[in-house]
Parts: C-alpha cells; structure tokens; sequence
C-alpha cells in the first residue's frame, strides 16, 4: 500500500516564524499536493507538483510556498506563519499514470494540525 | 471553476438503516470521482473511485453512483453500524487537480 507520510502530526508555533511541514510518500508517485481543511470550508488546495522541481498554485496559494527536491518529498513552507494559518494541512500523493489511465486515486497522509499563537 | 457540494452536512440515523449521502458538481467534464472517509483528527481514507465512463462502483456495503449530466453522485451505504460515523468527502477530479466538497458528517446511533 502507498504510504504517505506526514511528518508532526501537531506543532505549535508563534506569529512570525517560519514554519516547514514536511511530506514523504514511497511509491515513486510524481504527483503530490497540499491541501488545508478548516470547518465549514472544507479540503482547499494550497499547491500541487507534478514532478521535481516543478510546482503549480493551487486555489489558496497566498502566504505559503513549496518545495520539491526529491520526488518522495513535497515540503510546504509558511515564510511567517499568522495566526490564520492555523488549519489542518494534509499532503497527498498519486500517481501520473494512474491520472492519464483515468484511475486517479489520490492518498492521503493523516495530517498536520498547526496552531499559530 | 468547479464546485462541489455535500448535502446533508449532518446526518444522523439509527443502526441498521439503509442511508444515501448526496454530492453534486457544477462542472461536468470530470475525470473521475471519489468517495473518502475522515475519522475525527485523521487523514481522508479512499473509499470508492468511479471513473469518468462508469456509473456505478460498489464495495462492500458502500455503492457509489456517478450521472454526470446532472452532475450528482451519490454513496449508500447498507445496514449502517456504529463504526460507519464518520464525515465522509466527495472529490471531483479536474484538470489534475481534486476539488472536494465540505463533507457529511455521518453518526449512526447504537
């Protein structure tokens, strides 16, 4: 079974800091995404990659970046984390064949709940 | 830009009963769709995916329905037990990308 994994499950940082949550998965999957979910608003995408090196916006890009050295890694960076950045942010992999077949199926990690005092 | 939504976004219903979760999309040229369960504090498990060319996938006790020229999906789930509570996501696949609706937040009653 693919597995996605999320590094902290909780953190709790201050306004200001610069904050990395980090994302591995080991299936060789090229495409991995972001996505933060908070009540009444459900799952939005943050960024998404389709391969190394290679980053796309999502629908909530504002005040986060990525990075994608390793094709197993997908790291999202909050330059200076603000207390509405406090979320449940969940990383998740497929593959790109299983996207062109149609297949798509997408794994989730099981999460990272940040708290920004 | 596609949206998704989930209707109810609670429900609650005895054990044992027979129960329909309800997901529509404003956009009908999808890839696919998929079905996902979140327990409390968790990450989102796949449940059902149903390609683009099919209408319906079953496992189990869940059977997931997809018409996309009215753009609805629906989840039954059969002879509900307790350990079926849960908020349960529908995800429509674009370009890419998968947009979620908020999701139903499911409580069968022992």
């Amino acid at each position: 079974d693919v597995k996605v994994t999320q590094s902290s499950r909780y953190l709790v940082k201050r306004t200001g800091e610069k904050v990395f949550l980090e994302c591995v998965q080991d299936m060789d999957h090229e495409n991995m995404f972001w996505y933060r979910q908070d009540p009444g608003l459900g799952l939005r995408l943050i960024y998404f990659s389709y391969d190394v090196k290679m980053k796309e916006k999502g629908d909530i890009p504002e005040g986060y970046s990525v990075s994608r050295e390793k094709k197993e890694r997908f790291s999202l960076i909050l330059e200076s984390a603000s207390t509405n950045q406090t979320s449940m942010y969940l990383c998740a992999s497929s593959s790109f064949e299983d996207l062109l077949s149609g297949a798509n199926v997408l794994t989730f990690g099981a999460g990272s709940r940040l708290t920004v005092l | 830009k596609q949206e998704v939504t989930q209707i109810p976004a609670a429900l609650s219903v005895p054990e044992g009963e027979n129960l329909v979760l309800n997901c529509s999309f404003t956009d009908s040229a999808i890839y696919n769709l998929q079905w996902f369960r979140q327990d409390p504090g968790k990450g989102l498990t796949s449940l059902l995916l149903i390609q683009s060319s099919q209408r319906e996938q079953t496992s189990g006790r869940l059977n997931a329905s997809l018409d996309k020229s009215s753009g609805r999906s629906t989840l039954y789930i059969a002879a509900s037990q307790p350990g079926d509570s849960a908020t349960y996501l529908c995800g429509v696949w674009g370009a890419q990308k998968l947009v979620f609706g908020q999701g139903t937040r499911l409580t069968i009653n022992p």
